[in-house]
């Protein structure tokens, strides 16, 4: 069974940096690009980052290049997201999801629970 | 950027009713590959997304057969061929094929 477990939310002051987590299990991590999707209270889906199955290219929405860096550790099953210079617009709940497959098959087709990262003084 | 609107963004309806969702990206979403990436997701309250239909009109392991997926290029559409009080919850489309990763507004289906 596929699963994915975020961890490392928690409340921030403005400016400051939190490391999210997300421990995969029930595939072969090392195949699959991944990705951050993150949802402000009360609001819809905005992708954050994605980083291909072998840690060599990564991409950031606009709103998080620079201050936000997403790597993974593929002998851990592990991705991360380091999220520095954090903003009061940056609170929400963060997911990671499966993206590219090593096939042709489904993106997005696995999303963990969340964890809720909250940014205030 | 490959914007994605959605129509409409609220859909009250009768139990055992369909409901349709359409969705319109400003840019083809046409992969270099041949496929397009644009998939359908499923948001009950409280809970993640959840795939519901993947490129266009695969669906997901484990989905229903009354959600269904069509389109080509920018127009898409899902539809429920007859709404159970189970599918409440926001409806977004997203589309895969380039970066950014882009998603619809989101649109929330409840029962009249």
């Amino acid at each position: 069974e596929v699963q994915l477990l975020e961890s490392g939310g928690g409340l921030v002051q403005p400016g400051g940096s939190l490391r999210l987590s997300c421990a995969a299990s029930g595939f072969t991590f090392s195949s699959y690009a991944m990705s951050w999707v993150r949802q402000a209270p009360g609001r819809g889906l905005e992708w954050v980052s994605t980083i291909d199955y072998g840690g060599g290219n990564t991409h950031y929405a606009d709103s998080v290049k620079g201050r936000f860096t997403i790597s993974r550790d593929n002998s851990e099953n592990t991705l991360y997201l380091q999220m520095n210079g954090l903003r009061v617009e940056d609170t929400a709940v963060y997911y990671c999801a499966r993206d590219v497959p090593p096939d042709s098959g489904s993106l997005f087709d696995y999303w963990g629970q969340g964890t809720l990262v909250t940014v205030s003084s | 950027d490959a914007v994605m609107t959605q129509t409409p963004l609220s859909s009250p309806v009768t139990l055992g009713q369909p409901a349709s969702i359409s969705c319109r990206s400003s840019q083809s979403l046409v992969h270099s590959d041949g496929n397009t990436y644009l998939n359908w997701l499923q948001q009950r309250p409280g809970q993640p997304p959840r795939l519901l239909i993947y490129k266009i009109s695969n669906r997901f392991s484990g989905v229903p057969d009354r959600f269904s997926g069509s389109g080509a290029g920018t127009d898409f559409t899902l539809k429920i061929s007859r709404v159970e009080a189970e599918d409440v919850g926001v409806y977004y489309c997203m589309q895969a094929t380039q970066f950014p990763r882009t998603f619809g507004p989101g649109t929330k289906v409840d029962i009249k």
